[in-house]
Parts: C-alpha cells; structure tokens; sequence
C-alpha cells in the first residue's frame, strides 16, 4: 500500500534555531517527492520538488534531502523564524506511466515558532 | 498571477442539507483538483479534471457527492445530502498539465465546511 509517514507529529522551537522534519514513504514506484508548507487556513504551497535522481533542493532556509534507496526525505530550516510556523506536508507522486499527476500526501508535520 | 479562488470560505450547514462550492483555477491551467481535508490530516483526492473531462473520481463518494468543471475552466464541487463527517476543508488545486510528473499543483485557500 503506497503510504507517507512524517514525523514528528508536532514540534515547537525557539525562534532562530534549526530544525529538521522526517518523511518515510512506500510509494512505489517512485517517480518524485515534494515538501509542502501550508499555513493555518490557507492551501498548502510548494517548497520543494525532487525526482529520483535528485538527493538535495534547497529554497531560502529550507533544504530537502531524499534518499531513494531507503525511501526517506528530510526537510530542514535553518535560523527559524516566527513565519515558519505551519504544517508542514510530505507529499510522494507513485509514477505511473505519466497518466495522472496523482499525489499521495503525509498527515504532516505541526511546527511552532516560539519568540 | 492570480492565484486559485475559492468561494465561499466558510460554510456552516446542518446535516442532511445541500451546499455548493465554487473554484476559479489559475488562468491557463488544464487539470483541476478538489481535495478534502480533514482536521489533523493530510489533503485526499476526490476528484481529478482535465480540461472539462474527468480523469479520476475513484475516491469520490458518489452517491452524495457530484462536481462539475464548466467549459474547461471554473468548477463546482456539490454535497448532498451531507453528512456530520463530511465536515472537512475542501481544497480546490489547480496545474498547468496535470500529466507531467513534476507539474506542480497550486492550491487555493480552501472552504471550511462544517456540519451540525
């Protein structure tokens, strides 16, 4: 069954430290991963894109690692701002045959900025 | 660029009555998408558009739930009749092709439903 599990659930950090964000998936096969960062009561927006060919994408403070072979992504923001408070969402396209664009998503992951 | 626009932004029902919901896609842009997304967890398709033509409705509850994507471009996505668990932020998604593998999805900023 073609799953996304992120952890942790929820984190809290001060404001201007470093954090990194777990994503394990099942999706096979594989064809790309994308981090999502979505703000309470606003759709989710796209940080990232990785295809299998791809292990590290960076945007500003945010850098996205992907390791094929054990099926796992990271996502870190470093010198956190108040800002970066949201859900962050783990989201794994399975590659089939180029048909749909269909997307498999994580529960996410709660992050809290605090000052 | 004008983003997805979503309408209304909140919706309060009660069980058992109707309720649309309207997304205007970013200009230009072929596949649409209606998500649900429920408290805590992460967004689940309910139905994929290309062009006017559906192209994967295969978690839609059909017996309650219908969309429709007028002339290629606006969609809306109808309950009826609803449910208390239908009570969910639904998302509206639209992206350029929708059959390229690193087409990025834009979302809109959604409808909250809630169902008394």
């Amino acid at each position: 069954k073609n799953q996304v599990e992120q952890s942790p659930q929820s984190l809290i950090i001060l404001e201007g430290k470093n954090c990194t964000l777990q994503c394990n998936y099942t999706v096979s096969p594989f064809s790309n991963l994308r981090w999502y960062k979505q703000d309470t009561g606003r759709g989710p927006v796209s940080l990232t894109i990785m295809t299998f060919s791809e292990n590290t994408k960076s945007n500003g403070r945010y850098t996205a690692t992907l390791d094929a072979d054990t099926k796992q992504s990271s996502l870190h923001i470093t010198a956190s701002q108040l800002s970066d408070s949201a859900s962050y969402i783990c989201v794994v396209s399975p590659n089939y045959g180029g048909a749909t664009n269909k997307l498999i998503f994580g529960t996410g992951t709660l992050l809290a900025v605090q000052p | 660029e004008a983003g997805v626009a979503q309408s209304p932004r909140y919706k309060i029902i009660e069980k058992r009555q109707s309720v649309a919901f309207w997304c205007n896609p970013i200009s230009g842009h072929a596949t649409l998408y209606w998500y649900q997304q429920i408290l805590g967890q992460g967004p689940k398709l309910l139905i994929q558009f290309q062009n006017n033509g559906v192209v994967d409705d295969s978690q839609l509850p059909k017996d309650r739930f219908s969309a429709e994507r007028l002339k290629g471009v606006d969609s809306t996505l109808k309950i009826q009749p609803a449910k208390l668990e239908d009570s969910a932020v639904y998302l509206c998604a639209s992206s350029l092709l929708g059959t390229s593998v690193t087409d990025t999805q834009y979302f809109g900023p959604g409808t909250r439903l809630t169902v008394l």
